[in-house]
């Protein structure tokens, strides 16, 4: 059981660039979510899914685009990367939906955007 | 606006002492608290939680304590060890939603010296 896995762990992109974050869950959770953390900002919800096929935006979710094709991935594609983009990622996922539902959290991806 | 808040970036404690860990918030539609500990390199993990209708939760040597007319949260760890320095979390939710929108707070860096 290797619980939410991310990849990749570190990533370096130019301005402009596109690329995929990719997470995986195998405790078949239907709850996942895509946070990043800034120094002194704390954790911020980019998007989430409720199960396959269901997605929804969070706090931040400017420039990036989410799918859930299949309960386990949940990727978060950066459509056109920029400096305001440099963070790190973290994946999250839970048995439900509920505020009282523990969430389990990747390691996180950490990307500089140049 | 910042609807969780965690005051102090950083505490330091002496290795068998009390760590109190203090989190404020103002949305009073939050039923549910968690603490999360983060390492470095590491996503957050679980750690206690608390639900609006207790005053207090404790699992071993982790005590969580609910003010909700000041709402206000503490995490008291009793006696600190080494291996308690991360930062440690607050995150604030609605136990009964369609979504487990936690916000969360900037962390608290803890530090447990020798």
């Amino acid at each position: 059981n290797a619980g939410v896995t991310q990849t990749p762990k570190f990533q370096v992109l130019k301005t402009g660039q596109s690329m995929t974050l990719q997470c995986a869950q195998d405790m078949n959770h239907e709850y996942m979510s895509w946070y990043r953390q800034d120094p002194g900002m704390g954790l911020r919800l980019i998007h989430y899914s409720v199960g396959a096929g269901i997605t929804d935006q969070g706090e931040v979710p400017n420039g990036y685009n989410v799918s859930r094709s299949t309960t386990e991935d949940f990727p978060l594609r950066l459509l056109s990367a920029a400096p305001s983009q440099t963070s790190v990622y973290f994946c999250a996922s839970s048995y439900g939906a509920g505020g009282s539902d523990t969430q389990y959290f990747g390691p996180g991806t950490r990307l500089t955007v140049l | 606006d910042q609807q969780v808040k965690q005051n102090s970036p950083s505490l330091s404690v002496q290795e068998g002492r009390i760590s109190i860990l203090n989190c404020d918030y103002t949305n009073s539609m939050f039923d549910y608290f968690l603490w999360y500990k983060k390492y470095p390199a590491e996503g957050p993990t679980f750690l206690i939680s608390i639900s609006s209708i207790k005053d207090k939760n404790e699992d071993g040597r982790f005590t969580v304590f609910l003010n909700k007319s000041a709402k206000h949260l503490s995490l008291h760890i009793v006696p600190s060890q080494p291996g308690d320095s991360a930062v440690y979390f607050c995150a604030s939710g609605v136990t009964y939603g369609t979504a487990s929108k936690l916000t969360f707070g900037t962390g608290t860096r803890l530090q447990v010296t020798l």
